[in-house]
């Protein structure tokens, strides 16, 4: 099993920019989760997805964030327009509800530098 | 507001002695409760989780404590190794909400050789 996989990894972009993350969840895992991670506030849960459905979006900072998961493999973070206070790590996770066990497993992250 | 707090942020330790992480939490409707361990560039990974109708789940190395009525929870490794040099991450979850997990803010462990 691949994990889960994040893209980009690194991302470099100037303020005012689009920003898009990508995140393909492991088969079979029917919740998927978007996380930011900072100095600050460490790990903070922005959205989560249950069968592709958006669940609980309370963690969303402002309006220029957005997500979608269109199909079961694939979901998007999307950040416009970009700002410096956005600069920050950017992980997916998801999980897999026929398992007793809370685990979410995580993708490496995207580190986001908006200049 | 923080429901869970690791108020550590770092905690250095000689290897083969024992390290311990603390985490507190305000929430009563957590039931469920996880650590993770981060590697720099990597993401966070499971490491050992405890019920909260438990107070003790040990794992080889690793052995997680619960206190209900304290509101705190610990892990401790023993020996210490280098390679458990991380960040550790407290996490809980609250009875009724699915699969959401809070989590701490973590504390980086430096196991010195």
């Amino acid at each position: 099993d691949a994990g889960v996989i994040q893209s980009p990894r690194h991302e470099v972009t100037e303020m005012g920019q689009e920003v898009t993350l990508r995140c393909k969840p492991i088969s079979g895992h029917d919740y998927l989760f978007w996380y930011r991670q900072t100095m600050m506030r460490g790990l903070e849960l922005l959205i989560y997805f249950n069968n592709n459905v958006p669940i609980d979006d309370s963690g969303m900072p402002e309006d220029r964030f957005s997500a979608k998961m269109p199909n079961a493999s694939f979901s998007t973070l999307k950040i416009q327009p970009s700002e410096p206070r956005d600069s920050a790590v950017y992980f997916c996770a998801s999980s897999f509800s026929g398992l007793a066990k809370n685990i979410q497993y995580f993708g490496a992250g995207t580190r986001l530098s908006v200049l | 507001d923080q429901q869970v707090k690791q108020n550590s942020p770092s905690l250095s330790v000689q290897e083969g002695r024992i390290s311990i992480l603390n985490c507190d939490y305000t929430n009563s409707m957590f039931d469920y409760f996880l650590w993770y361990k981060k590697y720099p560039a990597e993401g966070p990974t499971f490491l050992i989780s405890i019920s909260s109708i438990k107070d003790k789940n040990e794992d080889g190395r690793f052995t997680v404590f619960l206190n209900k009525s304290a509101k705190h929870l610990s892990l401790h490794i023993v020996p210490s190794q280098p390679g458990d040099s991380a960040v550790y991450f407290c996490a809980a979850r609250a009875t009724g909400s699915a699969r959401q997990l809070t989590f701490g803010s973590g504390t980086q462990l430096t196991v010195l050789p």
